[in-house]
Parts: structure tokens; sequence; C-alpha cells
């Protein structure tokens, strides 16, 4: 079985300081790693992705995520955060071999202040 | 526009009743996938359809059921509803397994049962 533990429900964080959002996965084999956003009322979109190679992924808005083999984790993070950023985010695991759907966290609402 | 369509946006029914939720996935995706979405739950797992067949099933009630057609959209179909039942569905779609590129998600059906 494979899963995501997404450990935060909610972060706050003030626009310009940094950020992260935590995720930490259980997959038998080799993971393949999303992450997602959703903002109100819209679906989720695509943000990056870890399959192999660079342990650090940069993705779109200025995210990017550090994959982490040893401590099965996935953490996202901004340099410095917008208050658009504000949303939920979505971790996603796989394993790279053999058939399995995405599984997905619960979701961490990520709020940043002005 | 993710190229993903579900219709309809929001639904407000009754216990008791059927709906039928329908997704268009994105030119060329040949597998669909159903998630629920509450704020209890996270984001479950529902079905997955790969060009036509039943590939992979998750948290699915023996009430719900879907299909996926020769056009490669696919119906969710949710009878006997209950409160309960009252969540955001998404429907999502990837070409093959979607192993190396993710989902891609329409923007969701928004359930009321009341």
């Amino acid at each position: 079985a494979q899963s995501v533990a997404q450990p935060e429900d909610q972060v706050n964080v003030a626009e310009g300081n940094p950020l992260t959002v935590k995720c930490t996965y259980s997959v038998s084999g080799n993971p393949y790693l999303f992450w997602y956003v959703q903002y109100p009322n819209r679906g989720l979109q695509f943000l990056l992705k870890y399959i192999t190679g660079d342990n650090l992924v940069k993705g779109s808005y200025g995210f990017e995520a550090e994959f982490n083999k040893s401590q099965t984790s996935f953490h996202l993070k901004k340099p410095s955060a917008l208050v658009s950023d504000s949303a939920l985010y979505f971790c996603a695991v796989r394993r790279d071999q053999g058939y399995s759907t995405l599984t997905f966290g619960k979701g961490t609402m990520l709020l940043v202040s002005p | 526009d993710s190229g993903v369509t579900q219709t309809p946006k929001h639904l407000i029914t009754a216990t008791g009743q059927r709906v039928t939720l329908r997704c268009s996935p994105r030119s060329g995706d040949l597998s669909v996938y159903w998630y629920q979405q509450s704020l209890d739950q996270g984001l479950q797992f529902l079905i997955q359809y790969y060009n036509g067949e039943e590939r992979a099933k998750g948290n699915i009630l023996e009430r719900f059921s879907a299909q996926q057609f020769p056009d490669l959209h696919s119906e969710l179909n949710l009878s006997s509803l209950e409160l309960g039942d009252s969540a955001l569905y998404f429907c999502a779609s990837s070409d093959g397994q979607g192993r190396r590129q993710g989902y891609t998600f329409g923007s969701g059906t928004r359930l009321t049962v009341v």
C-alpha cells in the first residue's frame, strides 16, 4: 500500500517570508512524487513532480520541492511567499513500477498574510 | 482551462435520488479517474477507467457506479443519495497510466444533498 502524510492542516506565513509545506510518503519501491495546488472553487493544478534525477525539483510559480529518500519526504518550498499563494496544497505519490493510481495526502491550507 | 470538462458544475438534489456526473477527458487521454473530495476525508480515489475498461477501484460505495464510453467520456452515477454524499467530485485524466505525467483535473462538480 502507498500513503501520503501532510502533518499540517494549515500553514501560516507572512508575505515575503519563506514557506515550507511538509509531505512524507510511504511506497514500495521508488516513488514518483507530485505537488498539486487547489484554488477556491477550482480543480487541482499540477505544480511540480519528482521522477528521477536531481533531488531538488523546480516547478510553477517559483515553487520547488526537495526529495529526501532517507527521510521519505518531499517538502514543498518557496523562498518568498505571495498573498496569491494562499490555497490548498496536495502532495501525491505512486510507485515507479507496476500499476498504481496516485494517492493524495489530505491537503495543507497555506495562508499568506499581507 | 485544463482540457478536462465536467458537467454540471453544481447539483442540488434530495436524499434518495439518483444523479449522473459527466466528464470529458483531455484530448488524447485514455484514462479517466474519479475522486471525491470532502472536508473530513480529503481526496478519495473512487474508480479508474482505461479505454473503456474498469482498471482500478478505490473507496467507491456500492450505490455508486461509473462507466467510460467509446468516445472516452465517462459518467459517474450516484444513487440512493445520502446527506453524507455531499462533496466535490473531481474527474481527472491521463495518457495511459499517467505514471510520469500525473493527472489533469477538471474543475469538479459540487454535489449538495438536502
